[in-house]
């Protein structure tokens, strides 16, 4: 079954606005990565958060983490027109040899000009 | 480098026909998985590998079969193929351990009739 779960299932913003979707999990993680999926592509990889760690940032992104609600933010700010796609969470689980990602079923972006 | 990469690209298959959906990449990762993406369902795992003629299955096993001799090849077999794997296929690769990003291949979209 999924590991994570995003929330919300769909987001419409206007450019500039911040876009901020939520992953929810349900077993101790390793670390939890979060992809993006442009229209009929394969996903790309944006960013990885520890366990041990709290928040990551990678230029316009900012990615929390709360393993105690087992559960984690991505925040985008000043979205642009080029950040519509659908996102998705990962997780590494602890207990799978480190073997396997396992992806919940995403948030889809609309970012209106 | 080319990375990930799938062939072909769009296939449609007649119930109970087979084919082997071929994956490659030249990262020499030892990692390669196989997904397929449904809408409102997110990536599953079909099949993974840690390493040339290691195996194992994920969570939508049946009906697929995979093979691993090489660390540059991992394809996919469906045997015979039903309406119910009709989907998106992702192959995707990484490095040994938990805290590496995964590469994806463009896709391939099978439909069954």
């Amino acid at each position: 079954s999924q590991q994570g779960e995003e929330d919300p299932q769909a987001l419409s913003i206007q450019e500039g606005e911040n876009a901020t979707m939520n992953c929810s999990y349900k077993t101790s993680i390793n670390n939890l990565q979060w992809y993006r999926q442009n229209s009929g592509r394969g996903l790309v990889h944006l960013i990885l958060i520890r366990s041990n760690e709290r928040e990551k940032h990678s230029g316009r992104l900012r990615v929390t983490l709360d393993t105690s609600k087992k559960s984690s933010s991505l925040l985008i700010t000043a979205s642009r027109a080029a950040d519509t796609a659908s996102y998705f969470c990962a997780t590494v689980a602890m207990n799978s040899g480190y073997s396997t990602l396992t992806f919940g079923k995403g948030t889809m972006l609309l970012v209106s000009p | 480098n080319a990375g990930v990469t799938q062939t072909p690209k769009f296939q449609v298959l007649k119930t109970g026909q087979s084919m082997t959906l071929q994956c490659a990449q030249d990262m020499n990762h030892e990692y390669m998985s196989w997904y397929r993406q449904d809408p409102g369902m997110g990536l599953r795992l079909i099949h993974y590998s840690v390493g040339a003629g290691i195996t194992d299955q994920g969570e939508v096993p049946n009906g697929y079969n995979v093979s691993r001799s090489t660390t540059e090849d991992f394809p996919l077999r469906l045997l015979s193929a039903a309406p119910s794997q009709t989907s998106v296929y992702f192959c995707a690769s990484r490095n040994r351990g938990g805290r590496n990003e995964q590469y994806f291949g463009p896709g391939t979209r099978l439909t069954v009739t």
